[in-house]
């Protein structure tokens, strides 16, 4: 039972255009959300949340926009960069830091020169 | 480097031998989750410390698998007797554990049973 889905395994956007990456949730008692990009060998590295009380988030290049009633959120990056090539996981929980966060199962994205 | 350190980052077991999988979190934090990743899967969550304390391990398996953060030194996560279904990458996160405050992870160890 996957409460939080990635339904794009892969995404390939040009060097400069927008990339969307997109997760869909299933609990509603979920109250944080947060996007973590990830390279080969390396862990996860945290990029930008959003509280459900908010429907977007803005952090330079990066927005995360949240629709509650669609149980839908959204990463932006643009301008995308060859540097943003990576493993992007969207990840959700409740209780904050108390509690275990639940993530997708990812979406590579490729930024072609 | 104030940030999560993992070791090893790579461990070869044959089956039946056990796995110990050390965790420093970052400097400050209190809060400890090990998480395991399976090849094209997401992070799964096993389980959460603080200091001497088992907070959550909900995502653990019954057996063969345990943790720890004791007062002093790393957490760590054993698993005895490894089969080939537990090859997988492991890694461990910290946090200071206030509301909403993100994990960070360290970059794993990958663990190999032959």
């Amino acid at each position: 039972d996957q409460q939080v889905k990635q339904n794009s395994p892969s995404l390939s956007v040009q060097e400069g255009r927008i990339s969307i990456l997109n997760c869909d949730y299933t609990n509603s008692m979920f109250d944080y959300f947060l996007w973590y990009k990830k390279y080969p060998a390396e862990g996860p590295t945290f990029l930008i949340s959003i509280s459900s009380i908010k429907d977007k988030n803005e952090d330079g290049r990066f927005t995360v926009f949240l629709n509650k009633s669609a149980k839908h959120l959204s990463l932006h990056i643009v301008p995308s960069q060859p540097g943003d090539s990576a493993v992007y996981f969207c990840a959700a929980w409740y209780g904050g830091s108390q509690g275990n966060l639940i993530f997708g199962k990812g979406t590579k994205l490729s930024v072609k020169p | 480097n104030a940030g999560v350190m993992q070791n090893p980052r790579h461990l070869v077991r044959r089956r039946g031998q056990e796995a110990r999988l050390r965790c420093s979190p970052m400097k400050g934090h209190s809060h400890v989750y090990w998480y395991r990743q399976l090849p094209e899967e997401g992070l799964k969550f096993m389980v959460y410390l603080q200091k001497e304390n088992i907070i959550d391990e909900s995502g653990m398996p019954k057996e063969r698998f345990s943790a720890e953060f004791p007062k002093e030194g790393p957490s760590i996560l054993r698993i005895q007797q490894v089969v080939r279904g537990d090859s997988a990458a492991y890694f461990c996160a910290s946090s200071t554990g206030t509301d909403n405050s993100p994990l960070h992870f360290g970059n794993g160890t990958r663990l190999t049973v032959t």
